[in-house]
């Protein structure tokens, strides 16, 4: 069974504390999202990288940076969090043709 | 710029009933369209995908839709509605710019009322 794999459901971190969200995939799949999903706003992306070290900015990429050193693995960066990131994120990766995306079970991120 | 709108935040249904969750996009070429499901605390499943293939699309769970290009929408329907169907709907188009990259609408919440 295919699937993404994001390390931790649950987190409370403090303001300006670093945060780290790890997020692997086992389909071999080039390309790797980052969404935050708030309640009204759906989906919003705000990292994408379409192979090893290679990254691109989404919609919302201020406040966050990404890592991806294999192909398999694609982190999210919170540098120093702040209240208004407080939010589900959800790693996915998909297929090139037909941009199916594969999403992990979310991570909930909770900043006092 | 592109879009996806849900009508509907909310819908509520009986068991039983029809279920009918609107969606229009904005873009003037057939893009890649796909409908989401998500239940409390996990992350987003496929429900069904249309590429540019038949125009009826099948999905999982009894769901189906059809691409309307002249309306620009594509709504998603089930005839009878169950209550394991409770859940967080969201469709969403590949973008003009990158067929990587997808639009999502803000998502409707589907009630199911025993």
């Amino acid at each position: 069974d295919v699937k993404v794999t994001q390390s931790s459901r649950y987190l409370v971190k403090r303001t300006g504390e670093k945060v780290f969200l790890e997020c692997v995939q086992d389909m071999d799949h080039e390309n790797m999202f980052w969404y935050r999903q708030d309640p009204g706003l759906g989906l919003r992306l705000i990292y994408f990288s379409y192979d090893v070290k290679m990254k691109e900015k989404g919609d919302i990429p201020e406040g966050y940076s990404v890592s991806r050193e294999k192909k398999e693995r694609f982190s999210l960066i919170l540098e120093s969090a702040s209240t208004n990131q407080t939010s589900m994120y959800l790693c996915a990766s998909s297929e090139i043709q037909t941009g199916e995306l594969f999403f992990g079970e979310g991570s909930r991120l909770t900043v006092l | 710029a592109q879009s996806v709108t849900q009508l509907g935040s909310h819908v509520s249904v009986s068991e039983g009933a029809l279920v009918l969750l609107r969606c229009n996009y904005s873009s003037s070429v057939p893009p890649y369209l796909f409908w989401y499901v998500q239940y409390p605390n996990q992350g987003l499943q496929l429900l069904l995908k249309y590429t540019s293939a038949a125009t009826l699309v099948k999905g999982i769970n009894g769901f189906e839709a059809e691409f309307k290009k002249s309306e620009t929408s594509f709504h998603l329907t089930k005839p009878s509605a169950h209550m394991s169907d409770a859940a967080e709907y969201f469709c969403a188009v590949t973008r003009m710019d990158s067929s990587y990259k997808l639009i999502f609408g803000s998502g409707t919440r589907l009630l199911v009322r025993p």
